[in-house]
């Protein structure tokens, strides 16, 4: 069935290092990702998307590469704050269904 | 410009009590869409209505659950007869239309079955 995964659980990070976060994804037919910042108590924070028509999007301090061959997505967090310390979900769906698949999250902790 | 409006935050709930949670859309939005996450997981997709209509719920329960999105009001969520299984967050998203295009959530409600 489909599947959306994460490679590392927890990721740490110094202080105005970057941040890069993967995700796999294993169903073919899906066109549309998205990526999540879920901070604790609160629902999920929309960060940024991308189609499958493209292989990169910047945003503000973010970039999302989409790599179809190996259905690979990863998050790239510029000079990460300590703000930036939340629990990252990527999320995808395929044409046509509306519902949204997601990973089980990485947890990204900054180091003062 | 108010978000996804959820409530309540927090309901606790005995076993065989009804749970009723709301969900008020973003303005604008028509797409209303229910998860539910157990801690330390991502969510999981349960239903995915339109005013009126339930579009997708191949991710409900089968018993018990059941979802409305009115012509007027909120969204409702409602879980009969809850058991210990039930407690989580749920999370209600809306968008303005399908199609891919970003799903904005609420804060979620935390059922807490006693």
């Amino acid at each position: 069935g489909e599947s959306v995964g994460l490679h590392l659980p927890t990721l740490s990070v110094q202080e105005g290092d970057n941040s890069i976060i993967n995700c796999a994804y294993s169903n073919s037919a899906s066109d549309y990702f998205i990526w999540y910042k879920q901070e604790s108590g609160k629902g999920p924070q929309f960060i940024i998307d991308i189609r499958s028509n493209m292989d990169k999007r910047q945003g503000q301090r973010v970039t999302v590469l989409l790599n179809k061959t190996v259905k690979h997505l990863s998050l790239q967090i510029a000079a990460t704050q300590p703000g930036d310390s939340a629990v990252y979900f990527c999320a995808e769906n395929s044409g046509g269904n509306e519902k949204l698949t997601f990973g089980t999250g990485t947890r990204l902790t900054i180091i003062p | 410009n108010a978000g996804v409006m959820q409530n309540p935050r927090h309901l606790v709930r005995r076993r065989g009590q009804e749970a009723r949670l709301r969900c008020s859309p973003m303005k604008g939005h028509s797409h209303v869409y229910w998860y539910r996450q157990l801690p330390e997981e991502g969510l999981k997709f349960m239903v995915y209505l339109q005013k009126e209509n339930i579009i997708d719920e191949s991710g409900m329960p089968k018993e018990r659950f059941s979802a409305e999105f009115p012509k007027e009001g909120p969204s409702i969520l409602r879980i009969q007869q809850v058991v210990r299984g039930d407690s989580a967050a749920y999370f209600c998203a809306s968008s303005p239309d399908g199609g891919g295009q970003p799903q904005h959530f609420g804060d979620g409600t935390r059922l807490s079955i006693l």
